[in-house]
């Protein structure tokens, strides 16, 4: 069975400094993994993906994310957090087998501190 | 705006009643996912519709039924409404049938039970 794990709730960090957010997963077969971000009251929006190749994916707004097989995870990460970017993340996987499911985790509290 | 549309955006309504949520996919996209997010169980997978055809279904109450119909719109029906089927119900599209596929998601439709 597909699986995502976000372990933190919430992330605090303060503007300027560099932020994760992390994700495992366990799925069968190859993963295809993404992140989305929740602005209140809004829907989720797509930052990026991977699905083969480079494991340093780049997405929108500056935030990249970094797939580890041997760990099996795949955190955000950028370089320089802003207030602007306090959300709700989610992490989501598919397996590259099986049926098209989006298994998405619990979501990862992002807050910016000025 | 990620192109796929919900209504409606709000909608309260009595325990044991029935409604219908709507989602209008992107323009293109045969495949629509129907998500609920709700505050103590993050968001979780419904049903999935590729081109009118189910194809995977998760966690969804038997007193819960979607379709997809051949304009390709979907629309998911809550009936014997209870206090807890209040969430925010998701809406995602995308072209499928290749590898890869980033699901792209609609505002929601706010269901309020009382």
């Amino acid at each position: 069975a597909q699986s995502v794990a976000q372990p933190e709730d919430q992330v605090n960090v303060a503007e300027g400094n560099p932020l994760t957010v992390k994700c495992t997963y366990s799925v069968s077969g190859n993963p295809y993994l993404f992140w989305y971000v929740q602005y209140p009251n809004r829907g989720l929006q797509f930052l990026l993906k991977y699905i083969t190749g480079d494991n340093l994916v780049k997405g929108s707004y500056g935030f990249e994310a970094e797939f580890n097989k041997s760990q099996t995870s795949f955190h955000l990460k950028k370089p320089s957090a802003l207030v602007s970017d306090s959300a709700l993340y989610f992490c989501a996987v598919r397996s590259t087998s099986g049926t098209y499911k989006y298994i998405f985790g619990t979501g990862t509290r992002l807050k910016v501190l000025a | 705006d990620s192109g796929v549309t919900q209504t409606p955006k709000h909608l309260i309504t009595a325990t044991g009643q029935r409604v219908t949520l709507r989602c209008s996919p992107r323009s293109g996209d045969l495949s629509v996912y129907w998500y609920q997010q709700s505050l103590d169980q993050g968001l979780q997978f419904l049903i999935h519709y590729y081109n009118g055809e189910e194809r995977a279904k998760g966690n969804i109450l038997e007193r819960f039924s979607a379709q997809q119909f051949p304009d390709l719109h979907s629309e998911l029906n809550l009936s014997s409404l209870e206090l807890g089927d209040s969430a925010l119900y998701f809406c995602a599209s995308s072209v499928e049938r290749s590898s890869g596929n980033t699901i792209y998601f609609g505002e929601g439709s706010w269901l309020t039970v009382v």
